[in-house]
Protein backbone atom coordinates (compact mmCIF):
# COMPACT_ATOMS: atom_id res chain seq x y z
CA UNK A 1 0.00 0.00 0.00
CA UNK A 2 2.07 3.40 -1.19
CA UNK A 3 1.96 6.11 1.26
CA UNK A 4 1.94 9.80 -0.38
CA UNK A 5 4.37 10.02 -2.78
CA UNK A 6 5.87 13.57 -3.84
CA UNK A 7 7.82 14.57 -6.72
CA UNK A 8 10.82 15.90 -7.44
CA UNK A 9 12.58 15.21 -3.65
CA UNK A 10 14.85 18.36 -4.47
CA UNK A 11 14.77 21.02 -7.01
CA UNK A 12 16.82 24.28 -7.55
CA UNK A 13 15.50 27.32 -9.15
CA UNK A 14 16.88 31.07 -9.54
CA UNK A 15 14.31 33.68 -8.36
CA UNK A 16 11.05 34.76 -10.37
CA UNK A 17 11.33 31.30 -12.44
CA UNK A 18 8.13 29.19 -11.90
CA UNK A 19 8.09 25.78 -9.90
CA UNK A 20 5.48 22.70 -10.29
CA UNK A 21 5.61 20.21 -7.10
CA UNK A 22 3.59 17.19 -7.47
CA UNK A 23 1.88 14.70 -5.02
CA UNK A 24 -0.07 11.73 -5.19
CA UNK A 25 -2.16 10.78 -2.21
CA UNK A 26 -2.22 7.68 0.03
CA UNK A 27 -4.31 5.18 -1.42
CA UNK A 28 -8.01 5.48 -0.43
CA UNK A 29 -7.47 9.01 0.70
CA UNK A 30 -9.09 11.65 -1.17
CA UNK A 31 -8.09 15.01 0.15
CA UNK A 32 -4.24 16.68 -0.15
CA UNK A 33 -2.96 19.57 1.90
CA UNK A 34 0.37 21.18 0.94
CA UNK A 35 2.54 22.93 3.87
CA UNK A 36 5.87 25.11 3.51
CA UNK A 37 7.94 24.31 6.58
CA UNK A 38 11.29 26.95 6.84
CA UNK A 39 14.07 25.48 8.34
CA UNK A 40 13.55 25.64 11.98
CA UNK A 41 10.34 25.71 12.26
CA UNK A 42 6.87 23.94 12.18
CA UNK A 43 4.96 23.31 8.98
CA UNK A 44 2.91 26.32 7.76
CA UNK A 45 -0.61 25.49 5.75
CA UNK A 46 -0.41 26.53 2.41
CA UNK A 47 -3.68 25.28 1.35
CA UNK A 48 -6.27 21.86 0.79
CA UNK A 49 -7.94 20.20 -2.03
CA UNK A 50 -10.66 18.01 -2.07
CA UNK A 51 -13.41 17.59 -5.13
CA UNK A 52 -11.41 19.40 -6.96
CA UNK A 53 -11.55 22.67 -5.40
CA UNK A 54 -9.71 24.28 -2.95
CA UNK A 55 -11.57 24.22 0.49
CA UNK A 56 -8.90 26.25 2.66
CA UNK A 57 -6.21 28.86 2.36
CA UNK A 58 -3.74 29.20 4.79
CA UNK A 59 -1.36 32.84 4.59
CA UNK A 60 -0.06 32.70 1.32
CA UNK A 61 0.22 34.68 -1.60
CA UNK A 62 -1.85 34.15 -4.60
CA UNK A 63 1.82 33.10 -6.52
CA UNK A 64 0.94 29.88 -4.76
CA UNK A 65 -1.66 27.99 -6.44
CA UNK A 66 -3.26 24.26 -6.83
CA UNK A 67 -4.59 22.00 -8.34
CA UNK A 68 -6.35 18.46 -7.83
CA UNK A 69 -7.31 15.76 -10.41
CA UNK A 70 -9.99 13.26 -10.65
CA UNK A 71 -7.55 10.95 -9.15
CA UNK A 72 -7.02 12.63 -6.46
CA UNK A 73 -3.28 13.73 -6.95
CA UNK A 74 -2.54 17.40 -6.82
CA UNK A 75 0.25 20.01 -7.99
CA UNK A 76 1.78 23.30 -6.56
CA UNK A 77 2.53 25.93 -8.36
CA UNK A 78 4.99 28.70 -6.94
CA UNK A 79 5.17 31.94 -10.15
CA UNK A 80 8.04 34.39 -9.23
CA UNK A 81 9.96 32.72 -6.96
CA UNK A 82 11.55 34.22 -4.13
CA UNK A 83 14.43 33.53 -1.96
CA UNK A 84 12.59 33.62 0.92
CA UNK A 85 10.01 30.76 -0.77
CA UNK A 86 13.39 28.40 -0.07
CA UNK A 87 11.96 25.39 2.43
CA UNK A 88 10.91 22.03 2.69
CA UNK A 89 7.32 21.67 0.87
CA UNK A 90 5.41 18.92 2.33
CA UNK A 91 2.29 16.95 0.94
CA UNK A 92 -0.21 15.43 3.13
CA UNK A 93 -3.42 13.33 2.94
CA UNK A 94 -6.44 12.35 4.37
CA UNK A 95 -9.52 10.82 4.10
CA UNK A 96 -12.42 13.63 4.32
CA UNK A 97 -13.53 13.67 7.77
CA UNK A 98 -11.21 11.10 8.98
CA UNK A 99 -7.73 12.19 10.78
CA UNK A 100 -4.90 12.33 11.13
CA UNK A 101 -2.94 13.61 8.35
CA UNK A 102 0.03 11.44 6.51
CA UNK A 103 3.04 13.51 5.18
CA UNK A 104 5.35 12.27 2.05
CA UNK A 105 8.80 12.69 1.89
CA UNK A 106 8.46 16.25 0.90
CA UNK A 107 9.91 18.83 -1.63
CA UNK A 108 13.04 20.49 -0.62
CA UNK A 109 13.15 23.57 -3.08
CA UNK A 110 16.32 26.14 -2.86
CA UNK A 111 15.89 29.42 -5.06
CA UNK A 112 19.05 30.96 -5.59
CA UNK B 1 -0.12 35.40 20.88
CA UNK B 2 1.17 32.44 18.88
CA UNK B 3 -1.86 29.27 18.13
CA UNK B 4 0.31 26.59 19.35
CA UNK B 5 3.67 27.07 21.53
CA UNK B 6 6.50 24.33 22.06
CA UNK B 7 9.73 24.71 23.64
CA UNK B 8 12.56 24.32 20.95
CA UNK B 9 15.06 22.70 23.47
CA UNK B 10 17.08 21.05 23.33
CA UNK B 11 15.66 18.69 25.92
CA UNK B 12 18.20 16.46 26.97
CA UNK B 13 17.66 12.98 28.60
CA UNK B 14 19.63 10.07 29.47
CA UNK B 15 18.81 6.51 27.76
CA UNK B 16 15.88 4.99 29.79
CA UNK B 17 14.56 7.82 31.61
CA UNK B 18 11.34 9.53 30.94
CA UNK B 19 10.81 12.77 28.07
CA UNK B 20 8.17 14.90 29.01
CA UNK B 21 7.33 16.98 25.78
CA UNK B 22 4.83 19.84 26.30
CA UNK B 23 2.63 22.06 24.07
CA UNK B 24 0.00 24.69 24.94
CA UNK B 25 -2.74 26.17 22.43
CA UNK B 26 -4.73 29.03 21.98
CA UNK B 27 -8.08 28.13 20.15
CA UNK B 28 -10.38 27.20 22.81
CA UNK B 29 -12.30 25.13 20.19
CA UNK B 30 -9.89 22.78 18.87
CA UNK B 31 -11.02 19.31 18.79
CA UNK B 32 -7.97 16.58 17.80
CA UNK B 33 -4.50 16.79 18.40
CA UNK B 34 -1.49 15.20 17.26
CA UNK B 35 2.34 14.67 17.87
CA UNK B 36 4.74 14.14 14.93
CA UNK B 37 8.14 12.95 15.38
CA UNK B 38 10.63 14.45 12.23
CA UNK B 39 13.92 13.69 11.66
CA UNK B 40 16.38 16.20 10.19
CA UNK B 41 15.71 16.49 7.12
CA UNK B 42 12.80 14.39 6.77
CA UNK B 43 9.43 14.48 6.86
CA UNK B 44 7.10 14.58 10.30
CA UNK B 45 5.59 10.94 11.23
CA UNK B 46 3.16 10.47 13.16
CA UNK B 47 3.41 8.95 16.73
CA UNK B 48 0.35 9.91 18.36
CA UNK B 49 -3.27 11.28 18.33
CA UNK B 50 -5.71 12.54 21.13
CA UNK B 51 -9.18 13.81 21.05
CA UNK B 52 -10.85 13.22 24.60
CA UNK B 53 -9.29 14.56 27.96
CA UNK B 54 -7.40 12.09 29.87
CA UNK B 55 -4.34 10.25 28.80
CA UNK B 56 -3.53 7.62 25.89
CA UNK B 57 -1.10 5.02 25.61
CA UNK B 58 0.37 3.71 22.76
CA UNK B 59 3.51 1.40 23.33
CA UNK B 60 6.47 3.39 24.96
CA UNK B 61 4.73 6.87 24.60
CA UNK B 62 1.48 8.04 26.28
CA UNK B 63 -0.53 11.32 25.08
CA UNK B 64 -2.40 13.53 27.55
CA UNK B 65 -4.92 16.65 27.04
CA UNK B 66 -6.03 18.84 29.46
CA UNK B 67 -8.62 21.16 27.47
CA UNK B 68 -9.25 23.31 30.46
CA UNK B 69 -5.91 24.29 30.84
CA UNK B 70 -5.43 23.74 27.00
CA UNK B 71 -2.04 21.96 27.54
CA UNK B 72 -1.13 18.94 25.48
CA UNK B 73 1.73 16.44 26.23
CA UNK B 74 3.90 13.75 25.16
CA UNK B 75 5.86 11.71 27.46
CA UNK B 76 8.41 8.72 26.31
CA UNK B 77 9.13 5.91 28.51
CA UNK B 78 12.26 4.16 28.05
CA UNK B 79 13.90 6.57 26.04
CA UNK B 80 16.27 5.43 23.48
CA UNK B 81 18.75 7.16 21.19
CA UNK B 82 16.65 6.64 18.45
CA UNK B 83 13.87 9.17 19.96
CA UNK B 84 16.10 11.53 19.48
CA UNK B 85 14.53 14.41 16.57
CA UNK B 86 11.94 16.93 16.86
CA UNK B 87 8.69 16.64 18.14
CA UNK B 88 5.85 18.56 16.43
CA UNK B 89 2.82 19.30 18.03
CA UNK B 90 -0.79 20.09 16.18
CA UNK B 91 -3.89 21.28 16.99
CA UNK B 92 -6.93 21.09 14.58
CA UNK B 93 -9.45 23.42 14.99
CA UNK B 94 -13.15 22.96 14.58
CA UNK B 95 -13.99 23.45 11.27
CA UNK B 96 -15.04 20.41 9.06
CA UNK B 97 -11.64 20.86 7.44
CA UNK B 98 -8.23 19.24 8.29
CA UNK B 99 -6.23 22.57 8.32
CA UNK B 100 -3.89 21.57 11.20
CA UNK B 101 -1.38 23.96 12.82
CA UNK B 102 1.94 23.17 13.81
CA UNK B 103 4.09 24.21 16.71
CA UNK B 104 7.58 25.04 15.86
CA UNK B 105 8.60 21.53 17.67
CA UNK B 106 10.63 20.45 20.63
CA UNK B 107 14.16 18.97 19.74
CA UNK B 108 14.82 15.89 22.02
CA UNK B 109 18.34 14.07 22.76
CA UNK B 110 18.63 11.60 24.20
CA UNK B 111 21.78 10.49 25.19
CA UNK B 112 23.85 6.72 25.59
Amino acid sequence: DAGVTQSPTHLIKTRGQQVTLRCSPKSGHDTVSWYQQALGQGPQFIFQYYEEEERQRGNFPDRFSGHQFPNYSSELNVNALLLGDSALYLCASSLQGVSPLHFGNGTRLTVT
Amino acid sequence: QKEVEQNSGPLSVPEGAIASLNCTYSDRGSQSFFWYRQYSGKSPELIMFIYSNGDKEDGRFTAQLNKASQYVSLLIRDSQPSDSATYLCAVKGNTGFQKLVFGTGTRLLVSP
